[in-house]
């Protein structure tokens, strides 16, 4: 089974650019989720997807950030304009149902100069 | 709203045993669990409790105390390829699923 993919692996920026990450969950998996991780600091939660749905977007940073997941399948968080603030790794996460160990993708690291 | 704390950073010797602590505040609970991330890869579940006492697997063991807000996860025979992140989490108290994350715990083993 392949896990949860997510491309690019790393995204240097500047500021007031655009950038889209995307991330494939474990097929089948209906429940989607993006977290970000700022330096030295916890993983936070910000959205949720299940299937087509956002279920859950209160972690979403601002109206700067924008997340889709089209056909349920894959899913975009795309950013835009990027600011300093932004950078930080970006992990995706996947499950079938609810569960206690969800399967995270590697991240996307994000540096916004 | 929930938080959660373990240490930023611990460092043990290879072949040693390492506990590395979380205390949590929640105003609902639905079980501990633990991650662990090496650098620049995936967060990787490694243990849940959802009621008090120890679960092992393998070299890790996980312990909660609902009581006390406290859970540990104890490494033995620590291994160098154990250097990494290591995060407790609860799930939020809306139930959906998303997790709250401690700040992450750096394990440095030496030889």
């Amino acid at each position: 089974e392949a896990g949860v993919t997510q491309f690019p692996s790393h995204s240097v920026i500047e500021k007031g650019q655009t950038v889209t990450l995307r991330c494939d969950p474990i097929s089948g998996h209906d429940n989607l989720y993006w977290y970000r991780r700022v330096m030295g600091k916890e993983i936070k939660f910000l959205l949720h997807f299940v299937k087509e749905s956002k279920q859950d977007e209160s972690g979403m940073p601002n109206n700067r950030f924008l997340a889709e997941r089209t056909g349920g399948t894959y899913s975009t968080l795309k950013v835009q304009p990027a600011e300093l603030e932004d950078s930080g790794v970006y992990f995706c996460a996947s499950s079938q149902g609810l569960s206690y160990g969800y399967t995270f993708g590697s991240g996307t690291r994000l540096t916004v100069v | 709203g929930q938080s959660l704390e373990q240490p930023s950073e611990v460092t043990a010797v290879e072949g040693a045993i390492v506990q590395i602590n979380c205390t949590y505040q929640t105003s609902g609970f639905y079980g501990l669990s633990w991650y662990q991330q090496h650098d620049g890869g995936a967060p990787t579940f490694l243990s849940y409790n959802a009621l008090d006492g120890l679960e092992e697997t393998g070299r890790f063991s996980s312990f909660l105390s609902r009581s006390d807000s406290y859970g540990y996860l104890l490494l033995q025979e620590l291994q160098m390829k154990d250097s990494a992140s290591y995060f407790c989490a609860v799930r939020d108290i809306s139930n959906t699923g998303k997790l709250i994350f401690g700040q992450g715990t750096t394990l440095q083993v030496k030889p």
